[in-house]
């Protein structure tokens, strides 16, 4: 079964500065897709960012990127010019690529929360 | 798109009574979680459906909790009898299957509260 480890339970940061959210996972799939997802104090689940296992390129979106490590299987979330609004929790997840049944859930870390000081 | 809906937003019920909870996914999505988020478990997938046919309910706690899909556009997951370790936020989320579509759209939760 796959895991997904995220080893900082807390990190803070100072408001327009950078910030790097790390994410492990284990998995013996060769093929699958890694998520980043925000939960702000409304406990609404926003997805911030995906990554294909096939894909070289790390993915981006506007402020947000990530190093995708594919042979450490490593995935870590980097947050530039840091906003006050980018204070959340921070979940990494896992989703295999199968084409099967079974293989379509979301595996989660158990998140991390980000502090921005003003 | 209204996104997914759940209902209630919050509820609070005694031990022993029976909870339902309610989901909406977004239209034209074929897959439907239901995840539980807890301080000590973190989030953890209950039971999802495609095409309304439950897939996997490994994740399901005991007897006690039950889902259904009747159709496209309706889930529900209820607790009968409801216990204390039961509080938590229920989260459903919605997806469609394809190279396209691996995200999973998650409604606003239900937060528990059995006393």
């Amino acid at each position: 079964a796959q895991t997904v480890t995220q080893s900082q339970p807390e990190m803070s940061v100072q408001e327009a500065e950078t910030v790097t959210l790390s994410c492990t996972y284990d998995t013996s799939e060769s093929d699958y897709y890694l998520f980043w997802y925000k939960q702000p104090p409304s406990r609404q689940m926003i997805l911030v960012i995906r990554q294909e296992a096939y894909k070289q390129q790390n993915a981006t979106e506007n402020r947000f990127s990530v190093n995708f490590q594919k042979a450490a299987k490593s995935f870590s979330l980097k947050i530039s010019d840091s906003q006050l609004g980018d204070a959340a929790m921070y979940f990494c997840a896992y989703r295999s690529a199968l084409v099967i049944q079974g293989a379509q859930k979301l595996v989660f870390g158990q998140g991390t929360r980000l502090t921005i000081n003003p | 798109d209204a996104g997914v809906i759940q209902s209630p937003r919050h509820e609070v019920t005694e031990m022993g009574q029976e909870v339902t909870l309610r989901c909406k996914p977004i239209s034209g999505h074929d897959y439907l979680f239901w995840y539980r988020q807890t301080m000590m478990r973190g989030l953890e997938l209950l039971i999802y459906f495609n095409n309304n046919v439950p897939i996997d309910d490994s994740g399901m706690p005991e007897d006690r909790f039950s889902a259904k899909m009747p159709n496209a556009s309706f889930s529900t997951l209820k607790i009968q009898p409801s216990e204390p370790r039961d509080s938590a936020v229920y989260f459903c989320a919605s997806s469609f299957f394809g190279l396209a579509g691996v995200e999973q759209y998650f409604g606003p939760g239900t937060r528990l509260t059995v006393t």
